[in-house]
């Protein structure tokens, strides 16, 4: 069964930093594309930033580049999001989402992790 | 980026209604879009791929339309289980965009 499970999320202050992982299971992560993709309270979903299985192809929106770095650890089954200098439009529910094989749609997705950026 | 326009924002509708939600990309995107559903607390859940393509185990009475810059996601018949919040995605190039999403009620 194919699993995503974030952790890492939590209250930090404005300028501060948080590093969101998501643990993979139930099928050969190496193969695939991986995703970030958050949701502020009571807004819609918003695409963060996609890594390639090898980490070739790395992309991010423009709300993040330069602040958030995604990576991801093939042999741990691991996606990390490393966000720094948030401010409080970065509070959401942060998800990690899969992409489908011989498809980019995201076919599985973790349960996500709050992140709420305050002073 | 592409711009994607989605209608409309909320809908209500009865068990049994035909749903139609739609989203316009701002460009031309082919077949690379995706549909999403999403239950309050819930992450999303994919439905459509590749605009018209059914996600193993998802009920028939969803269908997806379209090519270039418009698309449809169709319910045929609305079961209780349907109400929920409907996104598009367009995956033909990054940034990936979703649209604003609609919200489907109880009428």
């Amino acid at each position: 069964e194919v699993q995503l499970v974030e952790s890492g999320g939590g209250l930090v202050k404005p300028g501060g930093s948080l590093r969101l992982s998501c643990a993979a299971s139930g099928f050969t992560f190496s193969s695939y594309s991986m995703n970030w993709v958050r949701q502020a309270p009571g807004k819609g979903l918003e695409w963060v930033s996609s890594i390639s299985s090898s980490s070739s192809y790395i992309y991010y929106a423009d709300s993040v580049k330069g602040r958030f770095t995604i990576s991801r650890d093939n042999a741990k089954n691991s996606l990390y999001l490393q966000m720094n200098s948030l401010r409080a439009e970065d509070t959401a529910v942060y998800y990690c989402a899969r992409d489908s094989y011989g498809d980019p749609d995201f076919d599985y997705w973790g349960q996500g992790t709050l992140v709420t950026v305050s002073s | 980026a592409i711009q994607m326009t989605q209608s409309p924002s909320s809908l209500s509708a009865s068990v049994g209604d035909r749903v139609t939600i739609t989203c316009r990309a701002s460009q031309g995107i082919r077949n690379d879009l995706g549909w999403y559903q999403q239950k309050p607390g819930k992450a999303p859940k994919l439905l459509i791929y590749a605009a018209s393509s059914l996600q193993s185990g998802v009920p028939s009475r969803f269908s997806g339309s379209g090519s270039g810059t418009d698309f449809t996601l169709t319910i045929s018949s609305l079961q209780p289980e349907d109400f929920a919040t409907y996104y598009c995605l367009q995956d033909y190039n990054y940034p990936r965009t979703f649209g604003g999403g609609t919200k489907v009620e109880i009428k």
